[in-house]
């Protein structure tokens, strides 16, 4: 099946700083997704990617699809931006496939 | 309400008791489906519906695990005769169909003694 990887496992930064976190798959994809899992469990939608850029705030994504990988940009962090980073492909049919996540961790 | 909702929040229950998980999809979303997130670690596809059919089962661990759907709308998810290695949070999602974004809902977080 398709692999997903991201990097780095864990992140820990001082409030202010910025990041990035990468999220590499190993097929074609159809649809790729970039959650914030909050540390009471939520999952909230950050970005639908499949391809190109966008931009949500101090949050951008970029996906270049054709090198099966995918960037999460996160600018003057927050203590709120704490909790797991989570990126989900979709090959083929529905099922969605997380990668293991980055554990970002902002320090006041 | 707005957003995919899950009932209940929490379920502590005995080993060997069965256990039915709600999920209540976005209005109007086509699709739904259910993972499972053991602690600490990522999420696990269980079961896809498109409808009230179910295309891909592939990831229900045993076949103490089951899930219905009715009316395009209401999910539940049955788990018989729980282990202890079914504790976990229960997370379902829903979209508007193919390809589109998946929402979720809050989970239901299962502990099995």
């Amino acid at each position: 099946g398709i692999q997903v990887e991201q990097s780095p496992p864990d992140l820990i930064l001082q409030e202010g700083a910025n990041s990035t976190l990468r999220c590499n798959f190993s097929d074609s994809v159809n649809n790729l997704q970039w959650f914030h899992q909050n540390p009471w469990g939520q999952l909230i939608n950050l970005f639908y990617i499949p391809s190109g850029t966008k931009q949500n705030g101090r949050l951008s994504a970029t996906t270049v699809a054709t090198e099966r990988y995918s960037l999460l940009y996160i600018s003057s962090s927050q203590t709120t931006d704490s909790g797991v980073y989570f990126c989900a492909v979709l090959f083929g049919n529905e099922k969605l496939t997380f990668g293991t996540g980055t554990r970002l961790t902002i320090i006041p | 309400g707005a957003g995919v909702s899950q009932s209940p929040s929490n379920k502590v229950t005995e080993k060997g008791k069965d256990v039915e998980l709600r999920c209540d999809p976005i209005s109007g979303h086509t699709a739904l489906y259910w993972y499972r997130q053991r602690l600490g670690q990522g999420l696990e596809f269980l079961i896809y519906f498109q409808g009230n059919s179910a295309p891909d089962k592939s990831g229900l661990p045993s076949d103490r695990f089951s899930a219905e759907r009715t009316g395009e709308s209401v999910s539940t998810l049955t788990i018989q005769r729980t282990q202890q290695e079914d504790s976990a949070v229960y997370l379902c999602a829903s979209t508007t169909g193919h390809g589109q974004p998946q929402h979720f809902g809050d989970g239901t977080r299962l502990s099995i003694l």
